[in-house]
């Protein structure tokens, strides 16, 4: 499959405890994005990076979450602290920036539950 | 404020029959908007995007300014198409896509 891969895809924690997920987007994709999606709801822009650079992060984006994307490919998602009301899909999407072409490609998403 | 609204949370119908899901958009400026399915245990694709004006899988849909409005068609339903549907623009900066709440398809035979 040589789509956005994201790992883990379940991962049920502790509150207080931290936890990381990773996202693998399409390989040359300069563009990568994370969303958060609750029961119920639409996915929520949580930030996005364009090759390395994080430049935007949404106020959903509390100080005990951050985002890295180091060498412009993969990228991490680290909750510090975790709370129940972190426990949602958190999905990763890549898209490549060209003129007139910016689908943005999701991965499976991993379900954190904080229990 | 950029915002949509899907009004319907499930949209039920027959084989056969029409369906038209429904979105609002609130947005200022020139909007890009998109349809993104998602099947069963599938991940969130891409189904179609107002500038292409293309057809997928029988379904179109059409924006429309005056009524901030692109609600999803499709003349007859197949029971393939039963699934969740999320209508949603890409906002000012950065490529980012604001979501609806999602309208869950299910057609029955």
């Amino acid at each position: 499959d040589t789509g956005v891969s994201q790992d883990p895809r379940h991962k049920i924690t502790k509150r207080g405890q931290n936890v990381t997920f990773r996202c693998d987007p399409i390989s040359e994709h300069n563009r990568l994005y994370w969303y958060r999606q609750t029961l119920g709801q639409g996915p929520e822009f949580l930030t996005y990076f364009q090759n390395e650079a994080q430049l935007e992060k949404s106020r959903l984006l509390s100080d005990r979450f951050s985002a890295e994307r180091p060498k412009g490919s993969f990228s991490t998602l680290e909750i510090q602290r975790t709370e129940q009301g972190d426990s949602a899909m958190y999905l990763c999407a890549s898209s490549l920036i060209r003129t007139g072409h910016t689908e943005a490609f999701f991965g499976q998403g991993t379900r954190l539950t904080v229990v | 404020a950029q915002r949509v609204t899907q009004p319907e949370k499930l949209l039920s119908v027959f084989k056969g029959a029409p369906v038209e899901l429904k979105c609002n958009y609130s947005y200022s400026g020139s909007p890009e908007l998109f349809w993104y399915v998602q099947y069963s245990r599938q991940r969130l694709q891409l189904l179609l995007r107002h500038i292409s004006r293309e057809s997928i899988k029988g379904f179109t849909a059409d924006l429309n300014k005056g009524e901030t409005s692109f609600h999803l068609k499709k003349p007859f339903a197949q029971e393939e198409d039963s699934a969740m549907y999320y209508c949603a623009l890409k906002g000012l900066r950065g490529g980012k896509l604001i979501f609806g709440q999602g309208t869950e398809l299910s057609v029955k035979p």
